[in-house]
């Protein structure tokens, strides 16, 4: 299996800019997690999909973030319009019922 | 609120030393604790899961043990190797993927 995929690895973009982050969970897992890492606070949870169904979406900073799961094998995550205070890494990650958790890659945002 | 501490920040050992990670939280009440290695610029790989209904888990070199009545987890490592520097976090599950908290983690420094 090649993992947890995310596109792109790296996006600069500037200020008030859509910004558009992409997850490819693993085949079968059935729950996948955006995340948001800084040096200040760590590993955040933003939102959770079950069975492509969000959860909980209370780490989700500002109605500026949203996500989608339109089927169990993709999910996006949105920011609209972008802050420079955005600026992050972002992980997507998968699980099934198991509950160990894979992440990918992430992506390192930059909002200039 | 579970808070998930991971003391030191930093280590450097040499190599060829056993060395031991700390995670401590807050809440006894946990599902699960995992442990995870970052590489700089890459995504978390998970190393070992316990579930709360056990007390180690062991894989190759690394050992992490569980004491759930006093708020403990630490991560083993013996005989550390140059390949062994990364970032090490820990995890607490405390029941549901939406309150899986993470440590700051500690940042690992093997000297050939």
């Amino acid at each position: 299996d090649a993992g947890v995929i995310q596109s792109p690895r790296h996006e600069v973009t500037e200020m008030g800019q859509e910004v558009t982050l992409r997850c490819k969970p693993i085949s079968g897992h059935n729950s996948l997690f955006w995340y948001r890492q800084t040096m200040m606070r760590g590993l955040e949870l933003l939102i959770y999909f079950n069975n492509n169904v969000p959860i909980d979406d209370s780490g989700m900073p500002e109605d500026r973030f949203s996500a989608k799961m339109p089927n169990a094998s993709f999910s996006t995550l949105k920011i609209q319009p972008s802050e420079p205070r955005d600026s992050a890494v972002y992980f997507c990650a998968s699980s099934s019922s198991a509950g160990k958790l894979f992440f990918g890659s992430g992506t390192q945002l930059s909002v200039l | 609120k579970q808070e998930v501490t991971q003391i030191p920040a930093a280590l450097s050992v040499p190599e060829g030393e056993n060395l031991v990670l700390n995670c401590s939280f807050t809440d006894s009440a946990i599902y699960n604790l995992q442990w995870f290695r970052q590489d700089p610029g890459k995504g978390l790989t998970s190393l070992l899961l316990i579930q709360s209904s056990q007390r180690e888990q062991t894989s190759g070199r690394l050992n992490a043990s569980l004491d759930k009545s006093s708020g403990r987890s630490t991560l083993y490592i013996a005989a550390s190797q140059p390949g062994d520097s990364a970032t090490y976090l820990c995890a607490v599950n405390s029941g549901g993927y939406q309150k899986v908290t993470f440590g700051i983690g500690t940042k690992l420094q093997v000297i050939p």
